[in-house]
């Protein structure tokens, strides 16, 4: 299985902050079709993980430019700016280029 | 707005079975490919097991952890996703998330998960 490594494992931000977590990949997430299928995801408190990031650098519907995602091959980045209360949680980094689909340990973020 | 419901946990003993069901609405069930997750307290999220979508002859994928004992289907007249469980272990205590394949991800939208508790 692909082993996603997040750092680091907790981080505390004041709000107004910038953010990065890192998550890197035993294996290269390109796909043999070109995409990268690597994710980005938020569980706040009491809830079902949501999607904010696919294929690397893709916003999904609804959520802010504040969150960006870059990177490739083997290592990439989540960064927040501008971090809000709505943004404490737990990120997950999550690969679905290669069977079975991981997902990384997560970074939990709280206020400084 | 896409719905995922799930149901059908609860305790259960060691070696037992359950059935979950995951009724999704807001969006064209049959055209969409599911997968079930599961997350333990504390740990992340695991991926189980996904089913295609007709055009795809409803062929499924499984977690090696899994395989052979939990069997995934969907009822595309009614809307639903199952997941049958059987020989159940300590180990397969946790919430059970559906969710509905998109834009290359498995995870695009999650149910809001059941409780399956596995113990004597």
């Amino acid at each position: 299985d692909v082993v996603m490594t997040q750092t680091p494992v907790s981080l505390s931000v004041s709000l107004g902050g910038q953010v990065s977590i890192s998550c890197r990949s035993s294996q290269s997430l390109v796909h043999n079709n070109g995409n990268t299928y690597l994710s980005w995801y938020l569980q706040k408190p009491g809830q079902s993980p949501q999607l904010l990031i696919y294929k690397v650098s893709n916003r999904f519907s609804g959520i802010s430019d504040r969150f960006s995602g870059s990177g490739s091959g083997t290592d990439f980045t989540l960064k927040i700016s501008r971090v809000e209360p709505d943004d404490l949680g737990v990120y997950y980094c999550g690969q679905g280029t290669q069977y079975p689909p991981t997902f990384g340990a997560g970074t939990k973020l709280e206020l400084k | 707005e896409v719905k995922l419901l799930e149901s059908g946990g609860g305790l259960v003993q060691p070696g037992g079975s359950l059935r979950l069901s995951c009724a999704a609405s807001g969006f064209t069930f049959a055209d969409f490919y599911m997968s079930w997750i599961r997350q333990s307290p504390g740990k992340a999220p695991e991926w189980l097991s996904f089913i295609r979508n007709k055009a795809n002859s409803y062929t499924t994928e499984y977690n090696p952890s899994v395989k052979g004992r939990f069997t995934i289907s969907r009822d595309d007249t009614q809307n639903v996703l199952y997941l049958q469980m059987n020989t159940l272990r300590a180990e397969d205590t946790a919430i059970y998330y559906c969710a509905k394949h998109d834009i290359g991800t498995t995870g695009a939208y999650w149910g809001q998960g059941t409780l399956v508790t596995v113990s004597s």
